[in-house]
């Protein structure tokens, strides 16, 4: 069974540095799509950047990229000049066909 | 704004009571979703619609009832809940089912059943 795990429930970066969130997977399949959802507080979730398995190179949006390990299934989200609307959950996702899964998800604070 | 919204944003509702949960997406998508997200656990996908048919049902108990009448609105009918399934219910919607395609989240009911 595919899951996701994100074994830090809490993160905490100062304004201005890099911080970078973890995120482990389990599967089967060769042919999957990563993605990291941020939820701000009370506010809709929204994607922050996705990542094709089949691709090598690590994906980038700004100030957040990606390091994919396949062999490792590992997918971490690096937050760079953190900001304090950077402030969120969180949320690893793994898809592959109609099905999605979701990690628990990491509370990021930043501090001014 | 994401072009998916949904009502109510609070419920309350006793075991007994039937309600329903409305979701609307303003994006021309093809595909919608249903989740249920709980504190401290992994966000899970209830149902997935594509083109008003289910594709989906992950083992979710027949108290909830999923109505998909067109593209652009999905529904959740509730009845005879437990208060374990007081949680945040989420809707999002897609252009097409499948890993390539982004889901857009509306900002989610969240429901308490007493």
């Amino acid at each position: 069974a595919q899951t996701v795990t994100q074994s830090q429930p809490e993160m905490s970066v100062q304004e201005a540095e890099t911080v970078t969130l973890s995120c482990t997977y389990d599967t089967s399949e060769s042919d999957y799509y990563l993605f990291w959802y941020k939820q701000p507080p009370s506010r809709q979730m929204i994607l922050v950047i996705r990542q094709e398995a089949y691709k090598q190179q690590n994906a980038t949006e700004n100030r957040f990229s990606v390091n994919f390990q396949k062999a490792a299934k590992s997918f971490s989200l690096k937050i760079s000049d953190s900001q304090l609307g950077d402030a969120a959950m969180y949320f690893c996702a793994y898809c592959s066909g109609n099905q999605f899964y979701f990690g628990t998800g990491t509370s990021l604070t930043v501090i001014p | 704004e994401t072009g998916v919204t949904q009502t109510p944003r609070h419920l309350v509702m006793g075991m007994t009571n039937k309600k329903s949960l409305k979701c609307e997406q303003h994006l021309g998508h093809n595909a919608m979703y249903w989740y249920k997200q709980s504190a401290k656990k992994p966000l899970e996908l209830m149902f997935v619609y594509n083109f008003k048919e289910q594709t989906e049902n992950n083992s979710v108990p027949s108290r909830f009832s999923p109505e998909c009448p067109n593209s652009s609105h999905l529904f959740l009918h509730l009845h005879t809940l437990q208060p374990e399934d007081s949680a945040l219910y989420l809707c999002a919607s897609s252009l097409g089912t499948g890993h390539n395609y982004e889901q857009y989240f509306g900002p989610g009911t969240r429901l308490t059943v007493t």
